[in-house]
C-alpha cells in the first residue's frame, strides 16, 4: 500500500522560509519512473502545481514559483522536502505530496491527507 | 487563472447526468497531452477519479467516463447521486509552461 504523509509547521510568518516533508512508503523513490511531487490550495480555492522531483534527481518547478522554490530527496529515508522562501500570506494554503509514476505527464495517485500553512505575523 | 478552464459550478438532480468541460489550448489539451481528473470531496485530499483522458482506476464507478477532443476533455457522471457532491479538477501537461496545470476546479451540486 502506498502512501504519503506531508508534515511541517503549521504557522509561519511573512518573509521566513517553509520547510515541508513528505514522507512515503510503499515505494522508492530510486526505482525508475517514480517520482513526488507538491501541490497546494489556497482556502476555496483551486490546486495549484508547485514542484516535482523524479528517480533521477531531475527537478522540475512551477514557472511562476521557480525563484522560490527548492526540491529535494533523501532516497534512504523515503523523504522529498520542499522549502519555499519569502512567505506572503498569499502563500496561505494546504500543501500536498503526490506520487507520480513516469513522469510530468502523469496523473497523482495517491494523495497525502495535505498540511495546513498559515502564514501570518 | 488557470490555463484549463472549467465552469465553476454544475447541478444534477439524483439519477441525472452532468458533464464537466475543461477547456485548454494548442499547448496543452491540444498538444494531445493526457487529460487526468480528480475528485475531491469536502475536507479531503484529492482522489484520482480518471487518467488517461478515459481510463478508471480499480474502484470508481462506471458512471464517471471521461473523453477528449481538440482542446478540451469532459467528465461525464450519470445516475448522480448524493456523495458525488465535490470538487472536480481536471489536469494537464503544458509544453509553454513546461509544467503541469489544473483547472480551476467545479463545483458540483445534487440538488
Amino acid at each position: 500500500q502506498v502512501t504519503l504523509r506531508e508534515s511541517g509547521p503549521a504557522l509561519v510568518k511573512p518573509t521566513q522560509t517553509l520547510t515541508l516533508t513528505c514522507t512515503f512508503s510503499g515505494f522508492s523513490l530510486s526505482t525508475s519512473g517514480m517520482c513526488v511531487s507538491w501541490v497546494r490550495q489556497p482556502p476555496g480555492k483551486a490546486l495549484e502545481w508547485l514542484a516535482l522531483i523524479d528517480w533521477e534527481d531531475e527537478k522540475f518547478y512551477s514557472r511562476s514559483l521557480k525563484n522560490r522554490l527548492t526540491i529535494s530527496k533523501d532516497t534512504s529515508k523515503n523523504q522529498v522536502v520542499l522549502t519555499m522562501t519569502n512567505l506572503d500570506p498569499v502563500d496561505t494554503a494546504t500543501y500536498y505530496c503526490a506520487r507520480i509514476q513516469g513522469g510530468s505527464y502523469n496523473w497523482f495517485d495517491p494523495w497525502g491527507q495535505g498540511t495546513l500553512v498559515t502564514v501570518s505575523s | 487563472q488557470s490555463v484549463l478552464t472549467q465552469p465553476p459550478s454544475v447541478s444534477g438532480a439524483p439519477g441525472q447526468r452532468v458533464t464537466i468541460t475543461c477547456t485548454g489550448s494548442s499547448s496543452n489539451i491540444g498538444a494531445d497531452f493526457d487529460v487526468h481528473w480528480y475528485q475531491q470531496l469536502p475536507g479531503t485530499a484529492p482522489k484520482l477519479l480518471i487518467y488517461t483522458d478515459i481510463y478508471r482506476p480499480s474502484g470508481v464507478p462506471d458512471r464517471f467516463s471521461g473523453s477528449k477532443s481538440g482542446t478540451s476533455a469532459s467528465l461525464a457522471i450519470t445516475g448522480l447521486q448524493a456523495e458525488d457532491e465535490a470538487d472536480y479538477y481536471c489536469q494537464s501537461y503544458d509544453s509553454s509552461l513546461s509544467g503541469v496545470l489544473f483547472g480551476g476546479g467545479t463545483k458540483l451540486t445534487v440538488l
